[in-house]
């Protein structure tokens, strides 16, 4: 199994507080992504990384930011959530472009904002 | 239309049966993922194809990149094998996206 740890794997917040979820990785991949999954809309890119500081937005960013300083960490922040962004969340990692590499998944963070 | 399409949406089957999964897709890709989700697990990588077969254990994956489709069948199905199967396309313009299908949720009966 790759090597992806995700943290906390569940949390509970209120409304308007920040929150960081964080995506570690032994594997020394270049590439990392900031999933969300809810019923009804699958798997939906927020951010990715392709390389230390080499950060970009996905198709569901708003409200979230990303942060790498470190190739094995991905920070995903959300600087005051809102119920909507009551979720899961998965980390995924691939070791080239995902026309040619694997992708490798973390076990989910499930975030509740109440 | 969803760029990608996968069906059935739901199939339920008897352990032993050959299954298929198809998906099919609308723009031009340079790979197709196939992944397994376990119910409130993680994703699990199946395979990655660009072209021709894989095979691995019980699963193979097969695209034919002219017509534009892809399929996933599971051989002597477990109920271990019970999931939702994803495909989703890398597609031509962007290294970065996949377009996701909306899964397959399979349950194989004892």
């Amino acid at each position: 199994d790759a090597g992806i740890t995700q943290s906390p794997r569940h949390k509970v917040t209120e409304t308007g507080t920040p929150v960081t979820l964080r995506c570690h990785q032994t594997e020394n991949h270049r590439y990392m992504y900031w999933y969300r999954q809810d019923p009804g809309h699958g798997l939906r890119l927020i951010h990715y990384s392709y390389g230390v500081k080499d950060t970009d937005k996905g198709e569901v960013s708003d409200g979230y930011s990303v942060s790498r300083s470190k190739t094995e960490d991905f920070l995903l922040t959300l600087e005051s959530a809102t119920s909507s962004q009551t979720s899961v969340y998965f980390c995924a990692i691939t070791k080239t472009y995902l026309n040619t590499g694997e992708l490798f998944f973390g076990e989910g963070s499930r975030l509740t904002v109440l | 239309k969803n760029e990608v399409e996968q069906s059935p949406q739901n199939l339920t089957a008897q352990e032993g049966e050959f299954i298929t999964i198809n998906c099919s897709y609308s723009v031009g890709i340079s790979a197709l993922h196939w992944l397994q989700q376990h119910p409130g697990g993680g994703i699990v990588s199946l395979f990655m194809l660009s072209s021709g077969k894989k095979k691995h254990g019980r699963l193979i994956a097969t695209i034919n990149i002219q017509e534009k489709h892809s399929s996933l069948h599971i051989t002597a199905s477990h109920p271990r094998d019970s999931a939702v199967y994803i495909c989703a396309a890398s597609a031509q313009d962007s290294n970065y996206q996949l377009i996701w299908g909306a899964g397959t949720k399979l349950i194989i009966k004892p």
